[in-house]
């Protein structure tokens, strides 16, 4: 692995199921992200997390949950989809906030909630 | 609110220059950064500014005037692998970046 891995890379998803995405990095960045992208719009940030064991409410946190239990590893949760949730979803690191380095993403996972 | 502004696309031709500006308001201001994303892939980081003026990078440069909200990407000798969206992103006081929408560039040969 080099980067970040996300999966699944696509779903589709009856409205009412659970699901969650999973992102993996090894580069040992303190800081990750979750992002969905919709046609039209920027980047908007559904939750974050700063460092291990912390983590923080986005632009649109709504219907999400994460939990940050290690370095690696931030996995994002829709605890009952719907079809508004319907996006590209992309998972980033960078190894600090606050610092002038740049965003990793992962490839994306494109949900289609139906 | 917060926003930032940029052109929903944008034509070139091959071996062409071109510019995509960039506008902000936000709520302080820690830095401009550009990137690039092929359709279906993940946006990748082109530059960072944070200080006014031009940064060079290659066929890229990024330009930052903070005292009027401004950025521009300027692409040279542009090639078809150009072909992409470019998102503009300020990071504000709270260190969380606000983005564009991002600006669609066609080049055609």
């Amino acid at each position: 692995i080099a980067g970040i891995t996300q999966a699944p890379t696509s779903q589709i998803l009856a409205a009412g199921r659970r699901m969650t995405l999973r992102c993996t990095q090894d580069m040992r960045h303190n800081a990750m992200y979750w992002y969905r992208q919709d046609l039209g719009l920027g980047l908007r940030l559904i939750h974050y997390s700063n460092t291990a064991g912390t983590t923080g409410k986005g632009e649109v946190p709504d219907g999400y949950s994460v939990s940050r239990a290690n370095t690696d590893d931030f996995p994002l949760t829709l605890a009952s989809a719907v079809p508004s949730q319907t996006s590209v979803y992309f998972c980033a690191s960078s190894d600090s906030p606050g610092s002038a380095g740049e965003l990793f993403f992962g490839e994306g996972s494109r949900l289609t909630v139906l | 609110g917060q926003n930032i502004d940029q052109p929903t696309e944008m034509t070139a031709t091959e071996g062409a220059i071109v510019q995509i500006n960039c506008t902000y308001q936000t709520s302080g201001f820690n830095g401009l950064f550009w990137y690039q994303q092929h359709a279906g892939e993940a946006p990748t980081f082109l530059s960072y500014n944070v200080l006014d003026g031009l940064e060079e990078k290659g066929r890229f440069s990024s330009f930052l005037s903070r005292s009027k909200g401004y950025s521009y990407l300027l692409l040279k000798e542009l090639q078809m692998k150009d072909s992409a969206s470019y998102l503009c992103a300020v990071r504000n006081s709270n260190y969380q970046l606000i983005w564009g929408a991002g600006t669609k560039l066609i080049i055609k040969p």
